[in-house]
């Protein structure tokens, strides 16, 4: 069974950087596409970006110039880098898994993390 | 960006009776090419994450119950529960895989 778990800082201070792992287990990241997508405390989901079976990677663009996803295929694991966080970037960040640049078939259990001072 | 509106925002149903969400596009998520619907349909329950209902618009996921149908074409979607059962109280959620990726707002299921 697929399986992905979230991990990281819970807090992060405004102007520095979020920086979270999804280890993903019963899957290989070296197939298929693994997303990061977030939601708001007001419910709202939104895609943040991908990483493809073969390393391509695409981002929204209203985060494009702040996101950094990577992959480490010898853990298994892909990372998310959001530099210069601010309040609005609170919320619940899931990892999630696709079969292309399609729908999301499996979810972590996603980790919260809160930008305060 | 594509914008997805669900409505409404939440609903209250009798268990048994028929549950209708709809959710809106601001462009066509028709793909000409292969005449397939980006759009696919999510289940939350509180405390967990989003579990897929459908996808290709009306394709229904592995495992979930046939009580879930999606329908729709170009900017207009709906996902119905035939019959409600109390295990379906949640927050339902579209999303567009045509241009990117959007989901609609969410519509909060409850029992009447």
């Amino acid at each position: 069974q697929v399986q992905l778990q979230e991990s990281g800082p819970g807090l992060v201070k405004p102007s520095e950087t979020l920086s979270l792992i999804c280890t993903v287990s019963g899957a290989s990241i070296s197939t298929y596409y693994w997303s990061w997508v977030r939601q708001s405390p007001g419910q709202r989901l939104e895609w943040i970006g991908y990483i493809s079976y073969s390393g391509f990677t695409k981002y929204s663009s209203s985060l494009k110039s702040r996101v950094t996803i990577s992959g480490d295929t010898s853990k298994n694991q892909v990372s998310l880098r959001l530099t210069s966080v601010t309040a609005a970037d609170t919320g619940l960040y899931y990892c999630a898994r696709s079969r292309g640049d399609t729908w999301f078939d499996f979810w972590g259990q996603g980790t919260l993390v809160t930008v305060s001072s | 960006d594509i914008v997805m509106t669900q409505s409404p925002d939440s609903l209250a149903v009798s268990l048994g009776e028929r549950a209708t969400i709809n959710c809106k596009s601001s462009q066509s998520l028709l793909n000409s090419s292969n005449n397939k619907n980006y759009l696919a349909w999510y289940q939350q329950k509180l405390g967990q994450p989003p579990r897929l209902l459908i996808y290709w618009a009306s394709a229904r996921e592995s495992g979930v119950p046939d009580r879930f149908s999606g329908s729709g074409s170009g900017t207009d979607f709906t996902l119905t529960i035939s019959s409600l059962q109390a295990e379906d109280v949640a927050v339902y959620f579209c999303q567009q895989y045509e241009t990117s990726h959007t989901f609609g707002q969410g519509t909060k299921l409850e029992i009447k």
